[in-house]
């Protein structure tokens, strides 16, 4: 049974950081890519970030490029998103997501539970 | 980046009825289109991929079609269980968006 598990959401000041994991279980996790997706209060759903198996190619939304990182440890089967310079724009429900190839495409077909992160003085 | 319009932004209906909603991509993204339902408090749940692929176990009252710009979802008979928001993501190029949503609601 596929289960992802994230963590590190919390109440942080503007201009602060945060680092999420997500802990993925039932499946090989570097053979997928692996995306996080966000939600804020009542919206809809943004995609974030998005990074291949081996962990070598990462892509993310223009809204966070350069303050946001995702990375992964194959070894711990952990996905990750180091989240700096954070402003009220970036409060919001944070979702890991299982890869899914279609193609030549990237869907995704499981999603963790998500974590909350806060940002407020 | 391609910016994704979706519309209705939301849509009342009634058990029995057909529904749709439709995607509009900003450039041609071929087939590279999904959609997902999310139903409240719940993680989103992918129906479609490619366009019109459907997923394993979801009804085939869902349907999906289009290509290049324009895309639509379809549910051919509304089901109690398919009042819930819907989504849909370009997956032609990075970094991917999504639609603003469609929530769909009990008439």
């Amino acid at each position: 049974e596929v289960v992802l598990s994230e963590s590190g959401g919390g109440v942080v000041q503007p201009g602060g950081s945060l680092r999420l994991s997500c802990a993925a279980s039932g499946f090989t996790f570097s053979n997928y890519a692996m995306t996080w997706v966000r939600q804020a209060p009542g919206k809809g759903l943004e995609w974030v970030s998005h990074i291949t198996g081996s962990g070598g190619t990462s892509y993310s939304a223009d809204s966070v490029k350069g303050r946001f990182a995702i990375s992964r440890d194959n070894s711990r089967n952990t996905l990750y998103l180091q989240m700096d310079s954070l402003g009220a724009e970036d409060t919001a429900l944070y979702y890991c997501a299982k890869g899914m190839r279609y193609g030549s495409a990237w869907y995704t077909d499981f999603w963790g539970r998500g974590t909350l992160v806060t940002v407020s003085s | 980046a391609i910016q994704m319009t979706q519309s209705p932004s939301s849509l009342s209906a009634s058990v029995g009825d057909r529904v749709t909603i439709t995607c509009r991509a900003s450039q041609d993204i071929t087939h590279d289109l999904g959609w997902y339902q999310q139903k409240p408090g719940k993680a989103p749940k992918l129906l479609i991929c490619g366009a019109s692929s459907l997923q394993s176990g979801v009804p085939p009252r869902f349907s999906g079609s289009g290509s290049g710009t324009e895309f639509t979802l379809t549910i051919s008979s509304l089901q109690p269980d398919d009042f819930a928001n819907y989504f849909c993501l370009q997956t032609y190029t990075f970094p991917y968006s999504f639609g603003q949503g469609t929530k769909l609601e009990i008439k």
